[in-house]
Parts: C-alpha cells; structure tokens; sequence
C-alpha cells in the first residue's frame, strides 16, 4: 500500500539554525500538508499546498517557514532560524484530487536546543 | 470549520463495542464529518468519513444523526491495538483539518 515518508526521522538543532524537514507523499496525490504536535499538545495545520502554491496556512506559518515542491516527488518544509519553541513533532500528508481522507506520514521530530 | 466536542477518555473492554460520541452542532451543510486516530505518537489515521448517510468500512461504523449535530464512531470488536486518540472532524474535502483534543480510547484486555 503507498504510504507518505518523512525523513529524517529525528533532527537535533541548535536553535538559531536552518532546518529543511522532507516528506515524500503519495505519488499521485495534488494536495500536500504540513502539521505540527507539541509535546502533549492537539496536532495543528500548519499549511497546504496545492498547483505549486500555497493554498492555506495558518498563523503559526510566518515568515520563519517556507515550503517547497523542488522536484515531482519531494515536498519540503524550511524552518529559517530555529527557536526552542519549534521542538515538535512535525508530519506530512497529502490527498488525490477525488480522495477524502489524508494520508499522514510517520513524522519528524523536531528538536531544538 | 465545525467546533466538535468529544469526552476526553473512554474505556472498553477488549471484544466488545468501542462507540465513541462527537458533538458539531455547528457543522455546516457542506461538512463531511471526519474520524481519525492516533496512536502513541504515530502520524494521525483516517478511519472514516460521512456527511449524511451512515457509512460502514472495513474498520468502523459511522452514525450521524438526522440532523447533523452529532455521531457516533463504532469499533464493532475493539481490540488492545485499537487503543489511541480518536478525533472527530468537521471539514472539507482537500482543505485543513482543525484537530481538538480528542478522546482517548483505553481498550482494557
């Protein structure tokens, strides 16, 4: 069964850095999301991406973050310098034009020190 | 997007039905409602959706009532590895989905 990957699995950050979170989708699937779970917290959506643009984002995605298509199959998500408060769980997921469900990847747990 | 409301723990005996309750009383008419799970950590789960209809799949039931406001998920023989934070969603189709804080499910042997 396809499934959506992410890699890596854990990333260790000093915070201040760069951090570029990959996440491979399913291959046919248009639409692609990133979300967020603190430690304890509700997963929250982050933003979607669909046509090579950004069709929704929430507040938490501000000029910190960016995301990116850069080939047919890869979808990335730039962190541009890292606060502790970025520490997270971070997971990918994508959907086909005619699916309703989203497919989650298994995350990348993000940590800053 | 529908505010849902759902109890914050249940438990169920192993073998038997897990029926899990969601409040939207806001959902609008173009909202699916939507369940998802997730266990321990791992990335959330679909397990069904419906938007009038009652909806049956290979893992759950679905139950909506006739007025929308409110369903009900059914794990027909709940086993330990269906222990997890089941979440009810209402959205659309291809846009975000706004996960609350859910209900966690302890399936007891």
């Amino acid at each position: 069964e396809p499934e959506v990957t992410q890699t890596p699995s854990h990333q260790v950050t000093q915070m201040g850095q760069e951090v570029i979170l990959r996440c491979v989708p399913i291959s046919n699937h248009l639409y692609f999301y990133w979300y967020r779970q603190i430690l304890g917290q509700k997963v929250e959506f982050l933003v979607s991406f669909y046509n090579n643009e950004i069709s929704e984002k929430s507040e938490i995605f501000d000029d910190q973050f960016s995301v990116e298509r850069p080939d047919g199959s890869n979808f990335t998500l730039k962190i541009r310098s890292t606060k502790l408060e970025d520490s997270a769980m971070y997971f990918c997921a994508s959907t086909g034009l005619v699916d309703y469900e989203q497919y989650f990847g298994p995350g990348t747990r993000l940590t800053v020190t | 997007d529908a505010k849902t409301t759902q109890p914050p723990s249940m438990d169920c005996a192993e073998g038997r039905a897990a029926n899990l309750p969601c409040n939207h009383s806001t959902i609008s008419g173009n909202e699916y409602v939507y369940w998802y799970r997730q266990i321990h950590s791992q990335g959330p789960q679909y397990i069904i959706h419906g938007l009038k209809n009652n909806e049956t799949n290979e893992m759950a039931s679905l139950i909506i009532t006739e007025d929308r406001k409110s369903s009900t998920l059914i794990l027909p023989h709940a086993t330990l590895r269906d222990t997890a934070v089941y979440y009810c969603i209402g959205g659309i189709s291809g846009y975000a989905l706004n996960f609350g804080k859910g209900t966690s499910l302890l399936v007891t042997p």
